[in-house]
């Protein structure tokens, strides 16, 4: 069993251009979340989905991001138009149910020059 | 909006010495649960305690939950240089449809 795997690790975009980051949850789990670090800060909750629902998504900014988690295939976040705010590392949690621990990956680290 | 604060901010200690973590919350929760960061890396699930609880161990790590005063600590005894790392409390909001609610971490520094 692999985890929780987060592709790519490092991204770099431009200013205005697209991020696109994955997330494949651990094998059994139905749940996935998203949270965004800024250095030396906590967790901040962006979104929660199961497959194809989207359960919570108070955490995302209304503009630029969204979030799916198909049928099939992993868990996309969607940044477009990216700004120099939007750098900071984005990781992703699977939970077989919403009352266990969760699994983290080890994050994407998005930066925008 | 932040559910759970730690405290303190930073902390550092020497090898054997035991680490005292403490994470106040605001609103009622289903569970509170621990969770480990080092540096750069994804965060570790340490414990989870359930509202009805009021004490967990596992390993070196004991935590307790005190829902009247809606704070938890967590202790780490006999602390190893491994144990250096930022410690985060995650609150379930007693809400169906909520993901957890991390506060802002303590970092501690275990020199040998």
């Amino acid at each position: 069993n692999a985890g929780v795997m987060q592709n790519p690790r490092h991204l770099v975009r431009r200013r205005g251009q697209e991020a696109r980051l994955r997330c494949s949850p651990m094998k059994g789990h139905s749940h996935v979340y998203w949270y965004r670090q800024l250095p030396e800060e906590g967790l901040k909750f962006m979104v929660y989905l199961q497959k194809e629902n989207i359960i919570d998504e108070s955490g995302m900014p209304k503009e630029r991001f969204s979030a799916e988690f198909p049928k099939e295939g992993p868990s996309i976040l969607r940044i477009q138009q990216v700004v120099r705010g939007d750098s900071a590392a984005y990781f992703c949690a699977s939970s077989p149910d919403r009352s266990s621990g969760y699994t983290f990956g080890s994050g994407t680290r998005l930066t925008v020059v | 909006s932040q559910q759970g604060e730690e405290d303190p901010q930073a902390l550092s200690i020497q090898e054997g010495e035991n680490a005292t973590m403490n994470c106040s919350y605001k609103t009622s929760i289903n569970n509170l649960q621990w969770y480990r960061q080092n540096s750069g890396r994804g965060l570790v699930h340490l414990i989870l305690i359930r509202s009805n609880e009021r004490e967990k161990h596992s390993g070196r790590l004991r935590v307790t939950l005190d829902t009247s005063k809606k704070s938890s600590s967590l202790l780490i005894t006999a602390s190893r240089a491994a144990d250096t790392a930022s410690y985060f409390c995650a609150t379930d909001k007693n809400q169906a449809g909520t993901a957890l609610i991390f506060g802002k971490g303590t970092t501690l520094s275990v020199s040998s």
